[in-house]
C-alpha cells in the first residue's frame, strides 16, 4: 500500500526557509512511473499546486511560486523534499505531499491527478 | 492560469438524495479534469479522473461527466459517508495544476 508522509518544523519565521520532507512506502520513487508533489492548502486559497518532481530531478513549478520554491528528490531514501524561500504569514497552510499519477491515450498527453497523498503536515508562520 | 468554478459553494441535502456539484473552468480543458474528496482533517481522496472514470474502489454511485468547459460530479443515493468536500481539479496546464473553489454538502 503506497504512503506517504510529510515531516518537518511546524513553525517558521518569516522571511526564513520553509523545509518539508515527504517519505514514500509502497512505492519506489525510483520507478520512473510517476511524479512527485507537494500541494498546500489554506482557509483563503483553497488547494494550490506548489510544484512536481521526477526521478530524475525534472522539477516543474506553480508559475506564482516559482521564484520561491525548490523541490528536490532523494531516490536513495526514497524521499522527496520542498523548499520554500522568504516566507511570509501568506505561506502558513497545511502542505501535502502527493503521487501524481497520468493517464494517457494514444495521441493525447498525459492527463495528470493525484492519486496517494500524505495526511498534510500544518506550517504556521510567525515571529 | 485556467481558473476552475465550482457551484454551489454548498449544499443541503439528506440520505438517498441525487447530488449534482458543477465546476466550470475557464477555458477549454477537453477531459483534463479530476474530482476529489475531502473529509475534515484528512487529505483529499481520488474519485474521478480523466473526467469520467471511476478511481478503483470508489463507489458506482460517483459519477462525472463533462467536456470542455463544463462538467458534473454526480452522487446517485448520497449515503452519510459522502458528507464532506468536493473539488475538481484541472491538469490540462500541466504546469499550472489548479484546484476549484471546493463544495461543501452538508446534512439537511
Amino acid at each position: 500500500q503506497v504512503q506517504l508522509q510529510e515531516s518537518g518544523p511546524g513553525l517558521v519565521k518569516p522571511a526564513q526557509t520553509l523545509s518539508l520532507t515527504c517519505s514514500v512506502s509502497g512505492a519506489s520513487i525510483s520507478s520512473g512511473d510517476y511524479y512527485w508533489s507537494w500541494i498546500r492548502q489554506t482557509p483563503g486559497k483553497g488547494l494550490e499546486w506548489i510544484g512536481y518532481i521526477d526521478h530524475s530531478g525534472s522539477n516543474y513549478y506553480n508559475p506564482s511560486l516559482k521564484s520561491r520554491v525548490t523541490i528536490a528528490v532523494d531516490t536513495t531514501k526514497n524521499q522527496f523534499s520542498l523548499r520554500l524561500i522568504t516566507v511570509t504569514a501568506a505561506d502558513t497552510a497545511v502542505y501535502f505531499c502527493a503521487r501524481t499519477g497520468g493517464y494517457s491515450t494514444r495521441w493525447q498527453p498525459t492527463k495528470y491527478y493525484f492519486d496517494y497523498w500524505g495526511q498534510g503536515a500544518l506550517v504556521t508562520v510567525s515571529s | 492560469d485556467i481558473q476552475m468554478t465550482q457551484s454551489p459553494d454548498s449544499l443541503s441535502a439528506s440520505v438517498g438524495d441525487r447530488v449534482t456539484i458543477t465546476c466550470r473552468a475557464s477555458q477549454s480543458i477537453g477531459d483534463f479534469l479530476n474530482w476529489y474528496q475531502q473529509k475534515p482533517g484528512k487529505a483529499p481522496k481520488l474519485l474521478i479522473y480523466a473526467a469520467s472514470i471511476l478511481q478503483s474502489g470508489v463507489p458506482s454511485r460517483f459519477s462525472a461527466s463533462g467536456s470542455g468547459t463544463d462538467f458534473t460530479l454526480t452522487i446517485t443515493s448520497l449515503q452519510p459517508e459522502d458528507f464532506a468536500i468536493y473539488y475538481c481539479q484541472q491538469s490540462f496546464s500541466a504546469v499550472a495544476l489548479t484546484f476549484g473553489g471546493g463544495t461543501k454538502v452538508e446534512i439537511e
